[in-house]
């Protein structure tokens, strides 16, 4: 069974640059909830899709948007990158009927915004 | 003040001691996740617990629910287990995981 996987590694850009994320969720998951982590502070809930639909958005301004995919995999994308944008992404992923009570994370994607 | 708090910030230890971290929270839940984080690396679930105990190896975690209180235990700790160790509940207006801030525990050999 393959774990959650996010793509790239690691990014670079430039402030007002556009970046998309992925994220391919573990096998029979259906919900993928991306995650932002700043340097020193622990991950801030962005949003979480469900069977392709928006399923609850934390405060974040528009900028930030994504999508999920029939097979369920997602992408989180930035808009207008500002130096703040500057942290690990992380995503995680559900089975069926559980909701949040169980996530499994990524390994991550470093942004960098210079 | 955040609705998950965690103590302490950072830990040191030598190896072999037993090592306790603990988190308060102030929002209705329905489950509390211990995760661990390597530095620069994803997150790995350690922990999900609604009530009372779970053992895994060398890791206790507790939850008192009427106190909003929970307690991770390291016993025999080793410096593998460095690490960031981030309490997070499910729970508050939006049913979302919410984080600590985490642990910073290094186990010097």
């Amino acid at each position: 069974e393959t774990g959650v996987t996010q793509s790239p590694t690691h990014l670079i850009k430039t402030r007002g640059q556009q970046v998309t994320l992925r994220c391919s969720s573990q096998s029979g998951h259906n919900t993928v909830s991306w995650y932002q982590q700043a340097l020193g502070q622990g991950p801030q809930f962005i949003f979480q899709y469900y069977r392709e639909e928006e399923n609850g958005r934390g405060n974040f301004p528009p900028r930030f948007s994504g999508l999920q995919f029939p097979n369920y995999s997602s992408e989180l994308n930035v808009n207008a990158l500002e130096l703040d944008d500057s942290a690990l992404y992380l995503c995680a992923s559900s089975p069926p009927g559980s909701g949040t009570y169980e996530q499994y994370f990524g390994p991550g994607t470093r942004l960098t915004v210079t | 003040k955040n609705e998950v708090e965690q103590s302490p910030q950072n830990l040191t230890a030598q190896e072999g001691e037993f090592i306790t971290i603990n988190c308060s929270y102030s929002v209705g839940i329905s489950a509390l996740h211990w995760l661990q984080q390597h530095p620069g690396g994803g997150i790995v679930s350690l922990f999900m617990l609604s009530s009372g105990k779970k053992k895994h190896g060398r890791l206790i975690a507790t939850i008192n629910i009427q106190e909003k209180h929970s307690s991770l235990h390291i016993t025999a700790s080793h410096p593998r287990d460095s690490a960031v160790y981030i309490c997070a509940v499910t729970g508050g207006a939006t049913n979302k995981l919410i984080f600590g801030t985490g642990t910073l525990l290094a186990v010097q050999p």
